[in-house]
């Protein structure tokens, strides 16, 4: 059973560019979350999807958008990439049903830089 | 505003040793609180949760214990194994939104 899987694992990017992040939950699970590591702080939740639309967002500006598809696989979005966009990008997908333990299952996240 | 503060960042324990880890909390809201384990370029293992009306909720060599009136949960890990040194992140749930501190890095010494 795979796990959450989540491509690229690194890539480069200039300032003012675009960039898609891509995510494909845990089997069975059909809620995706989006959290940001910037170095040395704990992660940031960014959104959240289910049944293909956003539920909750954190504070993180519009250049942040995201989606997900009828698989419930997910992609986050920037635009007009700032330097401070560098940071580790982690999905994160929860089992269907009610939220028992709170547990979320994490990929080994995506690390972006912005050059 | 800092939801969920862990004040150390690091903390050094002898193998066999007891590791606590503390964290402590403002956001009244949480319904749940999770530590999260993270090797370098790997993504957060969950480790063990408590609900918010518990006290003491133990795995194995994993034990929380939350103290709500003093908003401060904590870490045992008894005995410390080397496979433990990682960065621990503390966590508070509100709407299956998960709120994380900055981390402690254990470094167990064999």
């Amino acid at each position: 059973d795979a796990g959450v899987t989540q491509s690229p694992t690194h890539l480069i990017k200039t300032r003012g560019q675009q960039v898609t992040l891509r995510c494909s939950p845990k089997s069975g699970h059909d809620t995706v979350s989006w959290y940001q590591q910037a170095l040395g702080q704990g992660p940031q939740f960014i959104f959240q999807y289910y049944e293909e639309e956003e539920r909750q967002r954190g504070n993180f500006p519009d250049r942040f958008s995201g989606h997900q598809f009828p698989n419930y696989s997910s992609e986050l979005n920037v635009n007009a990439l700032l330097l401070g966009d560098s940071a580790l990008y982690l999905c994160a997908s929860i089992p269907g049903g009610p939220f028992g333990t709170g547990e979320l299952f994490f990929g080994e996240g995506s690390r972006l830089t912005v050059l | 505003d800092q939801q969920v503060k862990q004040n150390s960042p690091s903390l050094s324990v002898q193998e066999g040793r007891i590791s606590i880890l503390n964290c402590d909390y403002t956001n009244s809201m949480f319904d749940y609180f999770l530590w999260y384990k993270k090797y370098p370029a790997e993504g957060p293992t969950f480790l063990i949760s408590i609900s918010s009306i518990k006290d003491k909720n133990e795995d194995g060599r994993f034990t929380v214990f939350l103290n709500k009136s003093a908003k401060h949960l904590s870490l045992h890990i008894v005995p410390s194994q080397p496979g433990d040194s990682a960065v621990y992140f503390c966590a508070g749930t509100e709407d299956e939104k998960l709120t994380f501190g900055t981390g402690t890095r254990l470094t167990i010494i064999p």
